[in-house]
């Protein structure tokens, strides 16, 4: 079975400064996708950034990027230049598609709170 | 609609109540999802739809938990003979494209059983 580890519950972060999040997972599996999803006070889950394990490149959206490590099946996230808006609950997830049809559910990590101190 | 919006946002009830939990996704999406979020834990996979059929219930916990999606449209999560153990957020997503695509979520309907 698919896991994914988030071994730090909190951090914080001063404006303007950046910070790593850490996620590791395990999987038996060659070609899955990697995401990782914030949540605000509000619940609602939204998009940061999604990797296709298949890619070598690291993938970057605007502030934020990802260290893809597919050998040590890590996947940390990096937000830089943080604004008071980051402050949330992130999230990261494993999805695998063993062929098209196939049910792709979400398996998330804990969730690590970030905290940004202005 | 422009969003997934699920109803009610928060829901306060005794145990051993029913309950319904519905989600109305994004026009179009076929494929919806519903999670369960503890506090202090990630969402975790209750059930998956695709169209009217439910594809894959492997993540409903026991059969007090049902959902139901007759038009392949809004959906329902039923709960029968709820326990304390049930609080959580409830969590819908759905997807409009290929199994690869992203998932939108709603703001989840929290419940809390007394």
């Amino acid at each position: 079975a698919q896991t994914v580890t988030q071994s730090q519950p909190e951090m914080s972060v001063q404006e303007a400064e950046t910070v790593t999040l850490s996620c590791t997972y395990d999987t038996s599996e060659s070609d899955y996708y990697l995401f990782w999803y914030k949540q605000p006070p509000s619940r609602q889950m939204i998009l940061v950034i999604r990797q296709e394990a298949y890619k070598q490149q690291n993938a970057t959206e605007n502030r934020f990027s990802v260290n893809f490590q597919k050998a040590a099946k890590s996947f940390s996230l990096k937000i830089s230049d943080s604004q008071l808006g980051d402050a949330a609950m992130y999230f990261c997830a494993y999805k695998w598609v063993p062929y098209t049809g196939a049910n792709s559910k979400l398996t998330f990590g804990k969730g690590i709170t970030l905290s940004v101190r202005p | 609609g422009a969003g997934v919006s699920q109803t009610p946002s928060n829901k306060v009830t005794e145990k051993g109540k029913y309950v319904e939990l519905r989600c109305d996704p994004i026009s179009g999406h076929t494929a919806l999802y519903w999670y369960r979020q503890s506090l202090g834990q990630g969402p975790e996979f209750l059930i998956y739809f695709q169209g009217t059929g439910a594809a894959d219930d492997s993540g409903l916990p026991n059969d007090r938990f049902f959902a139901v999606r007759p038009e392949g449209s809004v959906s329902t999560l039923k709960i029968q003979r709820t326990e304390r153990g049930d609080s959580a957020v409830y969590l819908c997503a759905s997807r409009g494209g290929p199994n690869t695509g992203e998932l939108f979520f709603g703001e989840g309907s929290r419940l809390t059983v007394l």
